[in-house]
């Protein structure tokens, strides 16, 4: 079965400093991913998705299939970063899935 | 386009109360999809849509039901609401039947006393 995991559920950094948010999955097939970000009280909105390899407000993520991971990562926090990171996977092969899969989240704190 | 709407913003319901929360989306997408979102719990599914005229459960269906009315709307009904229900509830799109990329409504904060 599909399985996303975030093992950080709370994530602190100083404003300047590196981030990275670790995303790891579970999937037997070729998987399509994204992070979706969620600023406070706001919807949801996707922030980048593997397939595209662009850089949003300064994020990356490299798709490593060996290590089955999609980290999240910026060299130098904001604090307007802060916010609710969820890591998603979806099936995009042949007959696969209509459903995003989510991790549980990791919310970021950029402190001043 | 307004993208995804989302109607009400906020609810409370009284145990046993029912409530139908509605959801409509102006891109011409096939699929639609219910999500809980809970603390510490993330985002779980509750039903889905691919296809105007068919629904299926997700994650955590059960007190819910849907109905997809057209290809715009997709409306999540509690028949007899508990207050494990207390949830933020949001609705999704998605352009394609694959589960490609979702555009999400701006939520309904749900309180169940």
């Amino acid at each position: 079965a599909q399985r996303v995991t975030q093992p950080e559920k709370l994530l602190s950094v100083f404003k300047g400093a590196p981030v990275e948010l670790k995303c790891n999955y579970s999937y037997s097939g070729s998987p399509e991913l994204f992070w979706y970000v969620q600023y406070s009280r706001q919807r949801l909105q996707l922030l980048l998705r593997h397939i595209s390899r662009e850089s949003i407000k300064g994020f990356t993520a490299d798709l490593n299939k060996g290590e089955t991971s999609f980290h999240l990562k910026k060299p130098f926090a904001q604090e307007e970063d802060s916010a609710m990171y969820y890591c998603a996977l979806s099936d995009f092969s042949q007959g696969g899935s209509e459903k995003l899969v989510f991790g549980k989240g990791t919310k970021l704190t950029v402190n001043p | 386009n307004a993208g995804v709407t989302q109607t009400p913003k906020f609810q409370v319901l009284k145990t046993g109360q029912s409530m139908t929360l509605q959801c409509a989306q102006d891109m011409n997408h096939n699929s639609m999809y219910w999500y809980r979102q809970d603390p510490g719990m993330g985002l779980r599914l509750i039903y889905y849509s691919a296809s105007e005229g068919t629904t299926d459960k997700g994650e955590v269906p059960n007190g819910y039901n849907v109905s997809r009315l057209n290809k715009r709307e997709f409306s999540l009904r509690l028949e007899s609401a508990a207050p494990s229900q207390t949830s933020v509830y949001f609705c999704a799109s998605s352009p394609r039947d694959r589960g490609y990329e979702q555009y999400f409504g701006p939520g309904t904060r749900l309180t169940v006393t």
